[in-house]
């Protein structure tokens, strides 16, 4: 069974403090998928990496991919309420069914 | 410009009351998924379409049906709402299997 496991599960900081939210796995995915979840709406897709190694840049936000392509990582540079949420990462499946596998999920607090 | 429409936002039903809940895309996606997602959790796959294929997860108790009538709309049905059946219900789609999802708003259920 493929499992992620995404630490931490709470982080409250200030505003202006740098923060990274991890997703390890001991199983390889073929791609993985980040999004943040406001209260009361759908998670919202952020980026998909699917390549080993691979680091994507969104804003403040840096996406990695691991180089075996089990773990990816989530750094949030001068964090600011607006990213205040629920992060979530998200790996398809072996079994290539479209089916994705999520983390617990990280929720995130943002004081000012 | 929504992409993939829930509605409604909110539903309060009675205990034992069917219940319909109805996503709507615009994105012309093969594969629609219905989650089950409770306070501060990851979303919980319940069953998903591609296309007319209809395909169940092992543990979606028998209370909750589907239905894709197109390629444009699926319903949940919640048969016998129990009160562990309040949740938020989100709706999500993607072009195929391998690729992203994209999560619509999610219908908040009340089981009174």
């Amino acid at each position: 069974t493929q499992l992620l496991e995404q630490s931490p599960q709470f982080l409250s900081i200030q505003e202006g403090e740098n923060l990274t939210v991890y997703c390890n796995s001991s199983s390889v995915f073929s791609s993985l998928q980040w999004y943040r979840q406001e209260p009361g709406e759908g998670p919202v897709l952020l980026v998909t990496v699917v390549t080993g190694g691979e680091v994507k840049k969104l804003k403040r936000l840096t996406f990695q991919f691991g180089d075996a392509r089990k773990d990816s990582s989530l750094h949030i540079t001068a964090a600011q309420p607006g990213d205040t949420g629920l992060y979530l990462c998200a790996g398809e499946g072996s079994s290539n069914t479209g089916k994705l596998i999520f983390g617990q999920g990280t929720t995130l607090q943002v004081k000012p | 410009d929504a992409m993939v429409i829930q509605n409604p936002r909110y539903q309060v039903t009675q205990f034992g009351k069917p219940v319909t809940l109805s996503c709507s895309q615009t994105l012309n996606h093969n594969v629609m998924y219905w989650y089950q997602q409770k306070s501060s959790q990851a979303p919980k796959l319940l069953f998903h379409y591609y296309d007319k294929d209809f395909n169940n997860e092992a543990d979606t108790p028998d209370n909750f049906q589907s239905r894709r009538p197109n390629t444009s709309f699926c319903f949940l049905d919640i048969r016998s709402p129990g009160l562990g059946d309040a949740a938020m219900y989100l709706c999500a789609t993607s072009r195929d299997p391998r690729f992203a999802q994209y999560f619509g708003p999610g219908t908040r259920l009340l089981v009174l």
